[in-house]
């Protein structure tokens, strides 16, 4: 199992404003990312599979860029609504497995 | 999307009975389903993957005989823990892999609370 950290543990935003958080991993035998993210009482849902360094994905306002030299991932949230409120999952895919992070939960306030 | 259905989504049950929790993939057929289990605030931690028609692969640190794992379809995959204990007691969440692409992403249940009493 890798170690794959998430920061921060929770984060609270007020509607409106853009927000980004982070996940980091072994930056060596990289195969790809996975971001999920996961609503109170629903399954986590994917939002991107990341697999070449420097990548860009989006969709809609929340986006996601990849730097696998020296392990780490940005997801981003502009101009964050109320039903953005969920904790998002990155996930360390390698030897057919994926090692999770413990996420990030985002509260965004009205 | 692709759908996965878990079933029970919440269970309590008396120390040494077994429960047995059910993964579908309702809508594509799924070679590959994966357990997984979290503790409180702690990440979704692999326990097994499980294939059709084979013995499910577990995790190091997982016990084979005490979470048992069939996989007896492309659309069934059953975890059942047996003789129960409290220190079970957890989130249990299976997941799916769509296709033969090895890196693509997975399509999860919605995820089974156990109460070991």
């Amino acid at each position: 199992i890798l170690n794959v950290e998430q920061s921060p543990q929770s984060l609270h935003v007020q509607e409106g404003d853009s927000t980004n958080f982070t996940c980091s991993f072994p930056s060596s035998n990289f195969y790809a990312l996975h971001w999920y993210r996961w609503e109170t009482a629903k399954s986590p849902e994917a939002l991107f599979v990341m697999t070449l360094n420097g990548d860009e994905k989006k969709k809609g306002r929340i986006s996601a860029t990849l730097n696998t030299k020296e392990g780490y991932s940005y997801l981003y949230i502009k101009g964050s609504q109320p039903e953005d409120s969920a904790t998002y999952l990155c996930a360390l895919f390698n030897d057919y497995k994926l090692s999770f992070g413990a996420g990030t939960t985002v509260t965004v306030r009205a | 999307g692709a759908v996965v259905s878990q079933h029970p989504s919440r269970v309590i049950c008396k120390s040494g009975t077994s429960v047995k929790i059910e993964c579908r993939s309702l809508d594509f057929q799924a070679t590959t389903m994966f357990w997984y289990r979290q503790f409180p605030k702690q990440s979704l931690m692999l326990m097994a993957t499980s294939n059709e028609g084979s013995k499910a692969t577990y995790e190091q640190g997982v016990e084979k005989d005490k979470f048992l794992i069939n996989h007896a379809s492309l659309t069934l995959s059953t975890l059942t823990v047996t003789s129960a204990h409290p220190e079970d007691s957890s989130f249990y969440i299976c997941s799916a892999r769509r296709g033969v692409e090895n890196t693509g992403e997975l399509f999860f249940g919605e995820g089974s609370r156990l109460t070991v009493l």
